[in-house]
């Protein structure tokens, strides 16, 4: 089945610790997405990429890193940099031979300890 | 810059009536991608109804349908038919071009009484 793949689905993050989500997705799309969701909120930017080897910064990228080392694989590392690590984080890809539709992983729920 | 607008943060709706969302959005293209993505308590976020810019057709998807009005910049939803599967966050999304970064308005949530 093709789709986006998101992991873990909980994630525990200790002070001063880097951690790293995963995102595959094997629809063969170009573009991918990080957002981050608060309680309540809408979804902000975290990176993006339009094309393997390549990524630009979204709304709100202090404290996190991206690669896109692979057209499948698209990892967002979140910095002891970043404070405020606690939220929902939601991947997704889109491609024009797609409509430019926002395919979405199931999310990854980081909580600090 | 982009921007997209949802006023109702939360709305309510009788099983089998209708229902609007309103979402105005702000960009200076001539050419974009406007969506309705709606994420249940699940929290997967599927595309409802999607419609290009340059189509003056409004898109519909079975119960779903909008009221595209590109010089007011207006891309309200209606729910006809509401179902109790239909409760759910609702987000209003504007896309410039291909392979763009997609601007998401905050959200309205949607209720449906039995």
């Amino acid at each position: 089945d093709g789709g986006i793949t998101q992991s873990p689905k909980y994630l525990f993050r200790k002070e001063g610790q880097n951690v790293t989500l995963s995102c595959e997705q094997n629809l063969n799309h170009d573009a991918m997405y990080w957002y981050r969701q608060d309680p309540g909120q809408g979804l902000r930017l975290i990176y993006y990429s339009q094309i393997v080897n390549d990524f630009q910064k979204g709304d709100i990228a202090e404290g996190y890193s991206v690669s896109r080392e692979k057209k499948e694989s698209f990892p967002l590392t979140v910095t002891s940099a970043q404070k405020n690590p606690t939220a929902f984080y939601l991947c997704a890809s889109s491609s024009g031979r797609a409509k430019n539709i926002q395919y979405f992983g199931a999310g990854t729920r980081l909580s600090v300890l | 810059a982009q921007t997209v607008t949802q006023s109702q943060p939360e709305m309510s709706v009788q099983e089998a009536e209708t229902v609007t969302l309103s979402c105005t959005y702000d960009t200076s293209e001539s050419d974009y991608y406007l969506f309705w993505y709606k994420q249940p308590p699940s929290r997967q976020m599927i595309l409802v109804i999607r419609q290009e810019a340059y189509k003056q057709q409004n898109a519909t998807e079975n119960r779903f349908s909008v009221n595209f009005q590109k010089a007011a910049k207006s891309f309200s939803l209606k729910i006809s038919d509401s179902q109790l599967g239909d409760a759910a966050m609702y987000f209003c999304a504007c896309m410039k071009t291909s392979y763009d970064k997609v601007i998401f308005g905050p959200g309205t949530s949607l209720s449906v009484i039995p």
